[in-house]
């Protein structure tokens, strides 16, 4: 496979469910990012990563959980989510964060994630 | 704060015509600002790059331009075709910050 690639695409889940989001870069990035894309809302950086270290948390409450074991992986562990988190997660991977100029971002499918 | 708006929700063109989107900011000094497509279903997909110090950039039918005076990015379609039909995005970057607009919906009419 190349690129980006998210699994599962679509999760449904209880408030009291834990669930695992999972990212693949195949791209040979050292940067990794997830999102957050609600209706009618920006997309929502959430954390960053750059060579396995994460290097931003944007105020992400703690039932969102990241791991980043390897510069090619990275998960989004949730635990007792609440309905308003029911959103589209996308992944996305660069060569690295900061000022590079050429920074571009390659984004994964999304998990379309929905919380009962 | 930082803010980012982007012209409308929606836009609709004429098939043909050049469509123009827009990318305001306040509070905020990019380094560069980024446009991207995003179609139903997937993830945004990366179009052009424009930097600060850069007035306009083209890419095949693709015009950018960056005015760090008015805050202002616009976003040009020429020769627009349905298959443009998408929702764009603008992001602007300075350091590891990144901010995304919302998107304007374009929808190109036959």
């Amino acid at each position: 496979e190349t690129g980006v690639t998210q699994t599962p695409r679509h999760l449904v889940m209880g408030m009291t469910n834990k669930k695992s989001l999972k990212c693949e870069q195949h791209l040979g990035h050292n940067a990794m990012y997830w999102y957050k894309q609600s209706a009618k809302k920006p997309l929502e950086l959430m954390f960053v990563y750059n060579f396995k270290e994460q290097t931003e948390n944007n105020s992400v409450p703690s039932r969102f959980s990241p791991e980043c074991p390897n510069s090619s992986h990275l998960f989004l562990h949730l635990h007792t989510l609440q309905p308003e988190d029911s959103a589209l997660y996308l992944c996305a991977s660069s060569r690295s964060p900061g000022t590079s100029e050429e920074n571009e971002q390659f984004f994964g499918p999304g998990t379309r994630l929905t919380v009962l | 704060s930082q803010k980012i708006e982007q012209n409308s929700e929606a836009l609709n063109i004429q098939e043909g015509k050049t469509a123009t989107l827009t990318c305001n900011y306040t509070n905020y000094s990019p380094a560069y600002l980024q446009w991207y497509r995003q179609d139903p279903g997937r993830g945004p997909v990366f179009l052009l790059l424009i930097r600060e110090n850069e007035k306009e950039k083209r890419k095949e039918r693709l015009k950018v331009t960056f005015d760090t005076t008015l805050k202002q990015s616009l976003f040009h379609i020429t020769a627009s075709q349905p298959a443009d039909s998408a929702t764009y995005l603008c992001a602007l970057h300075r350091d590891d910050k990144i901010i995304f607009g919302k998107g304007t919906r374009l929808h190109i009419l036959p």
